[in-house]
């Protein structure tokens, strides 16, 4: 099975760079993805790692280590609009298999 | 990117009726495409994928008989939920992957809200 555990909480102020981790315990391995929601509304995809190390796209960075089973996004520059909750999630390797998210962590942006 | 259309976006019914959501996908075929059930303040739970020309493949603890999955074309999957009651109230969402490139990215509809009473 998958498993992925994510902070259930975060807070940080509007301008600074906050870090969400990701830990994951899975049967099979294929990339880690983060995705971005807010309240009402339907997930969108924020970043992917296939291979470890950073991924870099705009204001979000997203890191990996295959060998330690983790994996983190970082939001620099936060806006009050990066409140949401933020997602992890494993796809196995096969092609279009199902995808498993994390536990998600609600991050809120303070004045 | 792909778009991935889904309908209604909120539905309210009374207990014991059915409820029909859509998930279309509008550029492109989707051979494979995935239920989730998310209650408020959790993350997402897989409930399904839906195969076009087959059965659906469920999840452990999944009603299949509850959950009607019917995939009948390339671009069109529909969720049943039938005999609804009040713990059925959820927000449904449908996803997709297109061909291509695995670039890692799940496609979704804007979700349905479902309330019954």
């Amino acid at each position: 099975g998958q498993s992925l555990e994510q902070p259930s909480e975060v807070t940080a102020v509007e301008g600074a760079i906050v870090q969400i981790n990701c830990t994951y315990q899975t049967s099979g391995f294929y990339g880690l993805s983060w995705y971005q929601q807010h309240d009402g509304g339907a997930p969108t995809f924020l970043s992917y790692n296939a291979l470890d190390g950073l991924e870099e796209t705009g204001r979000f960075s997203s890191f990996l280590s295959r060998s330690d089973s983790y994996g983190y996004l970082l939001l620099q520059e936060l806006q009050m609009k990066d409140s949401a909750s933020y997602f992890c999630a494993v796809k196995p390797p096969g092609g279009y298999q199902k995808v498993t998210f994390g536990t998600g962590t609600k991050l809120q942006v303070i004045p | 990117g792909a778009v991935v259309s889904q309908h209604p976006s909120w539905v309210i019914c009374k207990s014991g009726t059915s409820v029909k959501i859509e998930c279309r996908s509008l550029d492109f075929q989707a051979t494979t495409m995935f239920w989730y059930r998310q209650f408020p303040k959790q993350s997402l739970m897989l409930m399904a994928t839906s195969n076009e020309g087959s059965k659906a493949t469920y999840e452990q603890g999944v009603e299949k008989d509850k959950f009607l999955i019917n995939h009948a074309s390339l671009t069109l999957s529909t969720l049943t939920v039938t005999s609804a009651h009040p713990e059925d109230s959820s927000f449904y969402i449908c996803s997709a992957i297109p061909g291509g490139p695995n670039t890692g990215e799940l496609f979704f509809g804007e979700g349905s809200r479902l309330t019954v009473l």
